[in-house]
């Protein structure tokens, strides 16, 4: 099973920041990472796909990178709706896996 | 527009079986792999199986493979997923997530359009 894991677990961030969230993987994965925002009681919102690919209606201040084992997630000048669980996700093989989620809390 | 609606709330006690629908709508039903997802109070996402709607074929988690059954209705656009034995550890919100990649890809793209959630709470 690959493990996905995500740094930070939590982060308070001030709106107008530039927020980075890591996940690494314990095996290459190539590209096939995807990330999630999760508001509270809310359903998971697909945000970036194949690590850098964009979604239509996600704001452009989402942004992803990374390849292989590395990957991240960068929010430029974070807004006051962005506070939410931000989760990475490994579609390379069987069993798909998550990251444990990356909370992020607005000042 | 594309919709999936899940069937409502449950509550079961430890060792019984609980089936949760997922009806599709608004694309071609039988284009697009399914996934389901389950998120325990407070925590993280957890990844359950996949069901390819025009085959019916599935692949499910080690962790519950003998627990769980995944099948598809196309008469009815309907995905249903069946925990059974079920004990304190399975409640949990249950998420049916349609992946973006057609069942003709070798690959996945992400779950796109998800459910609203089913809430199924286990105890005596």
């Amino acid at each position: 099973e690959i493990v996905l894991t995500q740094s930070p677990d939590f982060q308070s961030v001030t709106p107008g920041e530039k927020v980075t969230i890591t996940c690494r993987a314990s095996l290459s994965i190539g590209s096939s990472l995807h990330w999630y925002q999760q508001k509270p009681d809310q359903s998971p919102k697909l945000l970036i796909k194949y690590a850098s690919q964009s979604i239509s209606g996600v704001p452009s201040r989402f942004s992803g990178s990374g390849s292989g084992t590395d990957f991240t997630l960068t929010i430029n000048s974070l807004e006051t709706e962005d506070a939410a669980a931000y989760y990475c996700h490994q579609s390379v093989g069987f069993p798909h896996t998550f990251g444990q989620g990356t909370k992020l809390e607005i000042k | 527009q594309v919709q999936l609606v899940q069937s409502g709330a449950e509550v079961k006690k430890p060792g019984a079986s609980v089936k949760i629908s997922c009806e599709a709508s608004g694309y071609t039903f039988t284009s697009y792999y399914m996934h389901w997802v389950r998120q325990a109070p407070g925590q993280g996402l957890e990844w359950m199986g996949i069901i390819d709607p025009s085959s019916g074929s599935t692949t499910y988690a080690q962790k519950i493979q003998h627990r769980v059954t995944m099948t598809r209705d196309t008469s009815t656009s309907t995905v249903s997923m069946e925990l059974s034995s079920l004990r304190s550890e399975d409640t949990a919100v249950y998420y049916c997530a349609r992946d973006s990649a057609p069942v003709t890809s070798d690959y996945y793209y992400g779950m796109g359009v998800w459910g609203q959630g089913t809430t199924v709470t286990v105890s005596s």
